[in-house]
């Protein structure tokens, strides 16, 4: 596609609840990145993948959230029993390389735990 | 630990006028990249500058200019004869090293232009 692309882009769930969050990156694009952004806050940086592997997941909050790329494209970042705190914005990066080279966001998923 | 502060969170200006953005950053390495992102009422962050801790040569864009200074911390980012269209939440970044796209944000300036 153009560009980064998030879905849902929005997604209600009951506290204690599983969601799966994917990210289709821009093709080609080998870095892929996520982020958190709670509402009027900046990103925090949560995970990072060069090809099919985690090489940075030290933004992980705590063992409930987990993200996967397995084939080195498209990636899920799941979160487990969903506790009200994890309710933000959830965006997805792409770069063409893991450096020297700009990110690329999509527009995020919109997590609301009730 | 790198750290990324924009005091002003929010600043309002009426179209044509002038606006400078601060962001004073904190870091151990010598070796790091500074970025400004936009963002747009519809989410999306749009990147705009990278620049990285060798170079602070200030750079002009259009209406955009950034003032690089080593000696404050500082990366200034001015909009030139504002527009409405430059409404929308403004971050400053930092990553280390090699780190690549791994960014440290600041807390976002929410800029809105006033016709």
């Amino acid at each position: 596609g153009a560009g980064v692309s998030q879905t849902p882009s929005n997604k209600v769930t009951e506290k204690g609840k599983y969601v799966e969050l994917r990210c289709d990156p821009i093709s080609g694009h080998t870095a892929l990145y996520w982020y958190r952004q709670s509402l009027g806050q900046g990103p925090e940086f949560l995970i990072y993948f060069q090809g099919t592997g985690a090489a940075d997941d030290s933004g992980l909050p705590n063992d409930r959230f987990f993200a996967v790329r397995p084939e080195g494209s498209v990636s899920t970042l799941k979160i487990q029993r969903t506790e009200r705190g994890d309710s933000a914005v959830y965006l997805c990066a792409s770069s063409l390389t893991s450096a020297g080279t700009e990110a690329f966001f999509g527009q995020g998923t919109r997590l609301t735990v009730v | 630990a790198q750290k990324v502060t924009q005091a002003q969170t929010e600043i309002s200006v009426v179209e044509k006028e002038d606006v400078t953005l601060d962001c004073v950053y904190e870091t151990r390495d010598t070796t790091y990249y500074l970025f400004w992102y936009k963002q747009p009422p519809s989410g999306e962050l749009v990147f705009l500058i990278r620049r990285n801790s060798f170079d602070e040569q200030n750079e002009i864009s259009g209406r955009y200019s950034w003032n690089f200074q080593k000696s404050t911390s500082s990366f200034n980012f001015t909009i030139t004869a504002s527009q409405v269209v430059d409404s929308a939440v403004y971050f400053c970044a930092l990553s280390e090293g090699s780190a690549g796209n791994m960014l440290t944000f600041g807390g976002g300036t929410r800029l809105m232009v006033k016709p």
